[in-house]
């Protein structure tokens, strides 16, 4: 079966410095991987996904995440946070085969400090 | 629509009363899901509906739940005799197919007194 595993359920980093939020999945086949946001009081929005090819995809809001098949990984990353970053951050996985449905992580609720 | 659409945005109910949330999904999307997230819980599926395909009811979590969806579009997800341990968000979302993601509703507040 499928899991995601989130590093972390809170982060807090200063404004303008270095965003990472961590996610390790498993499954025995190869994963699609995702990352969505949920500002307070909203649904969730996709940042980014994987799915073939690249294994460096680029999403909105200058978020990153590389997918790393040896460490069973795709971290969140973003060079420089802004105040408006501010919100829970949730990883997923979905497998190419069986019941065509997300697991999610448990979320990483990110603060910036002034 | 252009948007998952879900109704009521808010609802406080009663301890043992039932309740419908509705959820409208994009038009065109085949897959429809249905999640809930307790406060300071990640997401628990509860169930999804994929064309005309019998739906996954594993995430249930008691016969109190059912969910039905008419026609391939709008599903209702309701719950029976509610309990206090049924308050949650209760997200509802779509898909043309889960491997390109979910387009999430904005979510039912569900509070039980």
């Amino acid at each position: 079966a499928q899991s995601v595993t989130q590093l972390g359920s809170h982060v807090s980093v200063s404004e303008g410095a270095l965003v990472l939020l961590r996610c390790n999945y498993s499954s025995s086949v190869p994963p699609y991987l995702f990352w969505y946001v949920q500002y307070p009081n909203q649904g969730l929005q996709l940042l980014l996904k994987y799915t073939t090819g690249a294994t460096l995809v680029k999403g909105i809001n200058g978020f990153e995440a590389e997918f790393k098949k040896s460490e069973t990984s795709f971290h969140l990353t973003k060079p420089s946070a802004h105040m408006s970053d501010a919100a829970e951050y949730f990883c997923a996985v979905s497998v190419l085969q069986g019941a065509q449905k997300l697991v999610f992580g448990q979320g990483t609720r990110l603060t910036i400090n002034p | 629509g252009a948007g998952v659409s879900q109704s009521p945005s808010n609802k406080v109910t009663e301890k043992g009363k039932d309740v419908e949330l509705r959820c409208d999904p994009i038009s065109g999307h085949t897959a429809l899901y249905w999640y809930r997230q307790s406060l300071g819980q990640g997401l628990e599926f509860l169930i999804y509906f994929q064309g005309n395909s019998a739906p996954d009811k594993s995430g249930l979590p008691s016969d109190r739940f059912s969910a039905e969806r008419t026609g391939g579009s709008v599903s209702t997800l309701t719950i029976q005799r509610t309990q206090q341990e049924d308050s949650a968000v209760y997200l509802c979302a779509s898909s043309p197919d889960a491997n390109y993601g979910y387009t999430f509703g904005s979510g039912t507040r569900l509070t039980v007194v």
